[in-house]
């Protein structure tokens, strides 16, 4: 069976600090990868996603970037952390085809100081 | 810009009673509807998808319909239990074939 892995679950981090939250998928190839973040009291956004290695495509502009070194693997990262990035962060994969629901880890828990 | 609301944001009733959550979006041309549930500082977890050709999905106590015309869905939980309460996401996916998600209802079942 498929398993999606997010670490770590909280963080704190100073303002203007660097940022790497890691995600990976067991039990599957080639999946689509997702960022999303979830403000208190908002609905999920979309942050970054990916069809394949390499490939990464951004929704929303920002100080934060994605990256795909591996077939499972997405790394959310950010040279320097702003008060409006806390936040929880979320990952989740889907199947390549349209008609593949998503499916998502525990979340990242990141509180800026 | 697709949009998706659900309303109430919050619900609160007693054990044992059926409910019904909504969802209404904008996009007509919608490929799939997801409905989730949240429990507090956790992810999400899948309950249904409904493809765009289908008209509702159901498991166990739980089923999710789907209108295309009037841009609605609804997810009906039958004999609510405490251990429903939760919050319960509602996410389109449209012809930007990317998720767009509601703010969510709040669901408390009262023992």
């Amino acid at each position: 069976s498929q398993t999606i892995h997010q670490w770590p679950a909280t963080l704190v981090q100073p303002v203007g600090s660097p940022l790497s939250l890691e995600c990976t998928v067991e039990g599957t190839s080639n999946p689509n990868l997702y960022w999303y973040r979830q403000a208190a009291g908002r609905g999920l956004q979309l942050l970054f996603y990916s069809v394949g290695i390499g490939q990464i495509s951004s929704e929303v502009p920002q100080n934060l970037s994605a990256s795909r070194p591996q077939d499972r693997q997405f790394i959310l990262s950010s040279k320097k952390l702003l008060l409006s990035d806390s936040g929880f962060y979320l990952c989740a994969w889907s199947a390549v085809a349209d008609d593949q629901p998503q499916h998502f880890g525990d979340g990242t828990r990141l509180s800026i100081l | 810009k697709q949009e998706v609301t659900q309303i109430p944001a919050a619900l609160s009733v007693p054990e044992g009673e059926n409910l019904v959550l909504n969802c209404s979006f904008t996009d007509s041309a919608i490929y799939n509807l997801q409905w989730f549930r949240q429990d507090p500082g956790k992810g999400l977890t899948s309950l249904l998808l409904i493809q765009s050709s289908q008209r509702e999905q159901t498991s166990g106590r739980l089923n999710a319909s789907l209108d295309k015309s009037s841009g609605r869905s609804t997810l009906y939980i039958a004999a609510s239990q405490p251990g429903d309460s939760a919050t319960y996401l509602c996410a389109m996916t449209g012809s930007a074939r990317q998720l767009t998600f509601g703010s969510g209802t709040q669901l408390t079942v009262l023992p």
